[in-house]
């Protein structure tokens, strides 16, 4: 299974960009790379997933680097509702499974 | 996105006694669903993968006597925590994903007390 590892926490200034990185160097070709973000005492929120290339959506922005052994989760302009455990994903090669690391908590301040 | 709901939310019970913890997918069919637990301030463990139609597939140190799980129809799978005992207070998840559709999603939670 392609595990991935995350720094424990994260704190950014309220306003600016936040910056999650993770590590997956053992996936392999046709796996991708999902982020979820888990709020307290609630189920986790799917963010953004990708392949090989970068993706953008209304929430965050995922880079991916060229070798797919590492990823950056962006959120462009973090606000104090963003504090959350953020998750980085890689799919159990072939299975449905997505298994959950110990991920980034990420604090938010004002 | 999706949406998937579990109910009840929270539930509190003698120790002895079964729960039921219902996961339904609300605009969406899936063939698969998935169940997670989540003890405080850990990360979500998987517990199980329901399978409309077919036995639950169950990981490693999970007791399918103890964590029943049926999966009926495409938008319904249960998990039943049988003889519960205070040590099966956790916060259960699930999770499912439409046909073909790679991205999953969480339902809210539930929150089991055992006394």
């Amino acid at each position: 299974d392609a595990k991935t590892t995350q720094p424990p926490s994260m704190d950014c200034a309220e306003g600016r960009a936040a910056n999650l990185p993770c590590n997956h160097s053992t996936i392999s070709g046709n796996e991708y790379v999902y982020w979820y973000r888990q709020i307290h005492s609630q189920g986790p929120q799917y963010i953004i997933h990708g392949l090989k290339n970068n993706e953008t959506n209304e929430m965050a922005s995922l880079i991916i680097t060229e070798d797919r052994k590492s990823s950056t989760l962006i959120l462009p302009h973090a606000t104090l509702r963003d504090t959350a455990v953020y998750y980085c994903i890689v799919r159990v090669a072939g299975t449905d499974k997505l298994i959950f690391g110990t991920g980034t908590r990420l604090q938010v301040f004002p | 996105g999706a949406v998937v709901s579990q109910h009840p939310s929270r539930v509190i019970c003698k120790s002895g006694t079964s729960v039921k913890i219902e996961c339904r997918s609300l605009d969406f069919q899936a063939t698969t669903m998935f169940w997670y637990r989540q003890f405080p301030k850990k990360s979500l463990m998987l517990m199980a993968t329901s399978n409309e139609g077919s036995k639950a597939t169950y990981e490693q140190g999970v007791e399918k006597d103890k964590f029943l799980i049926n999966h009926a129809s495409l938008t319904l799978s249960t998990l039943t925590v049988t003889s519960a005992h205070p040590e099966d207070s956790s916060f259960y998840i699930c999770s499912a994903s439409a046909l073909k559709r790679t991205v999953k999603f969480f339902g809210p939670g539930t929150r089991l007390t055992v006394l």
